[in-house]
């Protein structure tokens, strides 16, 4: 069964240091979607992209963070320049017309 | 804008019985999708069973069922037999149903569920 693939599953970095997040959704799907999730706290939406380009954000997704789809497969997620309270879980999920998929999630620690 | 409520931060049960999650939502739409996701120590989010607004059917998924009151804006999890591995934080989750780009997901804050041998 097709699935969301993410890497890597955990980054460490130094605050004020740029990550990118990456994610492969299931290839036919059309939409796409970030979603961060705080240790021991709720799975919390970021952002959501269609046809290159976001369709929706939330507060959470300020100027430190944007969304590429570089290649027609790769999605990822970069964060400009980390703070302490940016480690948390975050996830990649796509969908085509249904419910949506999630992919394992990367483990951001910033230090 | 929507919420989805969980008001059971931690239930458990023993293993064989039957336990059951709630959730309650609020919204002014009239087409959506709502969710069960399970969260596992490791931390993947596993689907577990899906309702669409507009089907009076409660779904069911094996052991897993749900108890779909619309009026109420009531979503509720059952759980039957409860197994050892069932143990996790299980999110409840809610979708406008318009799909397109705004499909994304508003979740509950938890029910972490322990099943005692």
């Amino acid at each position: 069964e097709p699935e969301v693939t993410q890497t890597p599953s955990h980054q460490v970095t130094q605050m004020g240091q740029e990550v990118i997040l990456r994610c492969v959704p299931i290839s036919n799907h059309l939409y796409f979607y970030w979603y961060r999730q705080i240790l021991g706290q709720k799975v919390e939406f970021l952002v959501s992209f269609y046809n290159n380009e976001i369709s929706e954000k939330s507060e959470i997704f300020d100027d430190q963070f944007s969304v590429e789809r570089p290649d027609g497969s790769n999605f990822t997620l970069k964060i400009r320049s980390t703070k302490l309270e940016d480690s948390a879980m975050y996830f990649c999920a796509s969908r085509s017309t249904g419910r949506p998929d999630f992919g394992n999630g990367t483990r951001l620690t910033v230090t | 804008a929507q919420t989805v409520t969980q008001s059971q931060p931690e239930m458990s049960v023993q293993e064989a019985e039957t336990v059951t999650l709630s959730c309650t939502y609020d919204t002014s739409e009239n087409n959506y999708y709502l969710f069960w996701y399970k969260q596992p120590p490791s931390r993947q989010m596993i689907l577990v069973i899906r309702q669409e607004a507009y089907k009076q059917q409660n779904a069911t998924e094996n052991r897993f069922s749900v108890n779909f009151q619309k009026a109420a804006k009531s979503f509720s999890l059952k759980i039957s037999d409860s197994q050892l591995g069932d143990t996790a934080m299980y999110f409840c989750a809610f979708m406008k149903g318009n799909g397109g780009s705004q499909g994304n997901l508003i979740f509950g804050k938890g029910t972490k569920l322990s099943v005692k041998p």
